[in-house]
């Protein structure tokens, strides 16, 4: 069964620091979504993403963060200068155009 | 505004059934979702409801009725493996993000 997957499972960074979290959505999928989860705290919307463009973006997503699909497989989160409060699980999901968002494993983001 | 209340925690026996209830307050409707989420990993999709009534899929099944704002997930012969966060989530409109509560942590006991 297909899978979304994404790299690395863990990454440490230094506050300041920019980071690049990396998507394989389901291939025949054609939206893209980043989430994240604060330890122990809800599941909360960040970007989506569909025909090479951002199409809907929360509060949270500000200048700091960024998203690009680099190829026809790909689809990453850059953040920025990343900030003590960004350590999180940051989830990335996709969906065929209304179907069910499914979700990766995860990266697990601790900011030092 | 969006809001999604479900109970912080429940605990149940092996075997038992159990029902977990979600209320919610959107400013449109195109979806109600339940996921799974064990500890430390990613969120698995269990159930979809988009019309009023029953969805049955095996030992779990979820229930919605729109008029209500209402949504529940019934699990049966519960399964110690079966522990773990059931996150009710709403969709507003087609193709927009999922808006999740903050999910129900179930304990299954001997």
């Amino acid at each position: 069964e297909p899978e979304v997957t994404q790299t690395p499972s863990h990454q440490v960074t230094q506050m300041g620091q920019e980071v690049i979290l990396r998507c394989v959505p389901i291939s025949n999928h054609l939206y893209f979504y980043w989430y994240r989860q604060i330890l122990g705290q809800k599941v909360e919307f960040l970007v989506s993403f569909y025909n090479n463009e951002i199409s809907e973006k929360s509060e949270i997503f500000d200048d700091q963060f960024s998203v690009e699909r680099p190829d026809g497989s790909n689809f990453t989160l850059k953040i920025r200068s990343t900030k003590l409060e960004d350590s999180a699980m940051y989830f990335c999901a996709s969906s065929e155009e209304l179907d069910t968002q499914y979700f990766g494993p995860g990266t697990r983001l601790t900011v030092l | 505004g969006q809001n999604i209340d479900q109970p912080t925690e429940m605990t149940a026996t092996e075997g038992a059934i159990v029902q977990i209830n979600c209320t919610y307050q959107t400013s449109g409707f195109n979806g109600l979702f339940w996921y799974q989420q064990h500890a430390g990993e990613a969120p698995t999709f269990l159930s979809y409801n988009v019309l009023d009534g029953l969805e049955e899929k095996g030992r779990f099944s979820s229930f919605l009725s729109r008029s209500k704002g209402y949504s529940y997930l019934l699990l049966k012969e519960l399964q110690m493996k079966d522990s773990a966060s059931y996150l009710c989530a709403v969709r507003d409109q087609r193709n927009t993000p999922l808006v999740f509560g903050k999910g129900t942590r179930l304990s299954v006991i001997a």
